[in-house]
């Protein structure tokens, strides 16, 4: 049973517009959640993250959004970039951390 | 600081056969984890560790052994390989898993492929 879900496996944006990427959880326990960056050939890293008593974090042009209400939390890349192309993983934290299955992001210049 | 290390980065294996991945951090974390990565399934808890001695299953525990002998080394065995084992595995730490600004820094990764 998936805790976390990233439902859009790749997303396509034209560089300069706004990207948003978003995670669907079901474990109302979860009290922070993170976003991860992913090169091929390379470890995730960390992007930006929220605690569970916040809706929103903002970090540049990196901005989390959480809805607690609807157990969904998004991230937004304005203005986006090649090289922000990766796979993008949503995270949940509890007493372990729980990934989704990503979405692959490609910025076309 | 290395960070997290691991090895091999690469590895064939046969099918029965055993292996050991290994894993180390220089930054004194307490939190030591495992995941494998596969096509459409994301990041996948295997075990992880909150402290020397301590261990857990994650969400994939079978097939794999780990033990925390120390505060900077977490291996993972594989007892008996098997195909659906072929996966890239990433060793990961933090000081705390508690708390979002506590962040795991993740190694490079060990591609295994299991005929």
């Amino acid at each position: 049973d998936q805790q976390v879900k990233q439902n859009s496996p790749s997303l396509s944006v034209q560089e300069g517009r706004i990207s948003i990427l978003n995670c669907d959880y079901t474990n109302s326990m979860f009290d922070y959640f993170l976003w991860y960056k992913k090169y091929p050939a390379e470890g995730p890293t960390f992007l930006i993250s929220i605690s569970s008593i916040k809706d929103k974090n903002e970090d540049g042009r990196f901005t989390v959004f959480l809805n607690k209400s609807a157990k969904h939390l998004s991230l937004h890349i304005v203005p986006s970039q090649p090289g922000d192309s990766a796979v993008y993983f949503c995270a949940a934290s509890a007493e372990k951390l729980i990934f989704g299955q990503g979405t692959e992001l490609s910025v076309k210049p | 600081n290395a960070g997290v290390t691991q090895t091999p980065k690469f590895q064939v294996l046969k099918t029965g056969q055993s292996m050991t991945l290994q894993c180390a951090q220089d930054m004194n974390h307490e939190y030591m984890s495992w995941y494998r990565q596969d096509p459409g399934m994301g990041l996948r808890l295997i075990h992880y560790s909150v402290g020397a001695g301590i261990t857990d299953q994650g969400e994939v525990p079978n097939g794999y052994n780990v033990s925390r002998s120390t505060t900077e080394d977490f291996p993972l065995r594989l007892l008996s390989a098997a195909p659906s084992q072929t996966s890239v595995y990433f060793c990961a730490s933090s000081y705390n898993v508690l708390g979002g600004t506590d962040t795991q820094y993740f190694g490079p990764g060990t591609r295994l492929t299991v005929l």
